[in-house]
């Protein structure tokens, strides 16, 4: 099995970067997956590193170190919007997640 | 889009109730998994399918089972409700072809009493 380690909050203001790490011990990892929830919402997909190195999808970006066991998700030019939980998940081969207890990112104007 | 429905938001039982939470997607999806979300605790895998009538134990199966007749559909069953599996439960799909992505349905919040 896998589990994985998050900061339970981060508090930033409008148009700041936020860095969310995700630290990870694992069985048969195979990827590192970006969940994004909003309150009373579903989580939805953001983004996924199976090689290591950095992915860029608009102002989210995320990043693997498969020696380091570690991973995070940059959030850029920070908008309300974005206030959220974020949850690193680990995948296997089969596609199963393991997902980490969750960020509460809280940003303020 | 994908779509995944859940067939109730919200939904209240009583303890040692048989309780069925349907779940629905339209994209064809191979995979099907069941989570359930507590605070402080992110989502934790219950039962997952990768194929008609196939299923698998998650990581906190007890005192639950799914059923997937159709590709399209995957049930979860509480046999005998109890307080501490008031929770909100989570539907997902996944394509194999895709199987990082998972499409979550909205979520049913139960409560046991």
């Amino acid at each position: 099995g896998q589990s994985l380690e998050q900061p339970s909050e981060v508090t930033a203001v409008e148009g700041a970067i936020v860095q969310i790490n995700c630290t990870y011990q694992t069985s048969g990892f195979y990827g590192l997956s970006w969940y994004q929830q909003h309150d009373g919402g579903a989580p939805t997909f953001l983004s996924y590193n199976a090689l290591d190195g950095l992915e860029e999808t608009g102002r989210f970006s995320s990043f693997l170190s498969r020696s380091d066991s570690y991973g995070y998700l940059l959030l850029q030019e920070l908008q309300m919007k974005d206030s959220a939980s974020y949850f690193c998940a680990g995948t296997d081969s089969w596609g199963k997640l393991q997902f980490g207890a969750g960020t509460q990112v809280v940003v303020t104007p | 889009d994908v779509k995944v429905t859940q067939s109730s938001r919200y939904l209240v039982k009583r303890t040692g109730e048989k309780v069925f939470l349907e779940c629905v997607q339209d994209m064809d999806h191979e995979n099907m998994f069941w989570y359930r979300q507590d605070p402080g605790l992110g989502l934790r895998l219950i039962y997952f399918s990768y194929d008609v009538k196939m299923k698998e134990k998650g990581d906190i199966p007890e005192g639950y089972s799914v059923s997937r007749e159709k590709k399209e559909r995957f049930s979860l069953i509480l046999e005998s409700a109890s307080t501490n599996q008031t929770s909100m439960y989570l539907c997902a799909s996944s394509s194999r072809d895709r199987q990082e992505t998972q499409y979550f349905g909205p979520g049913t919040r139960l409560l046991v009493l």
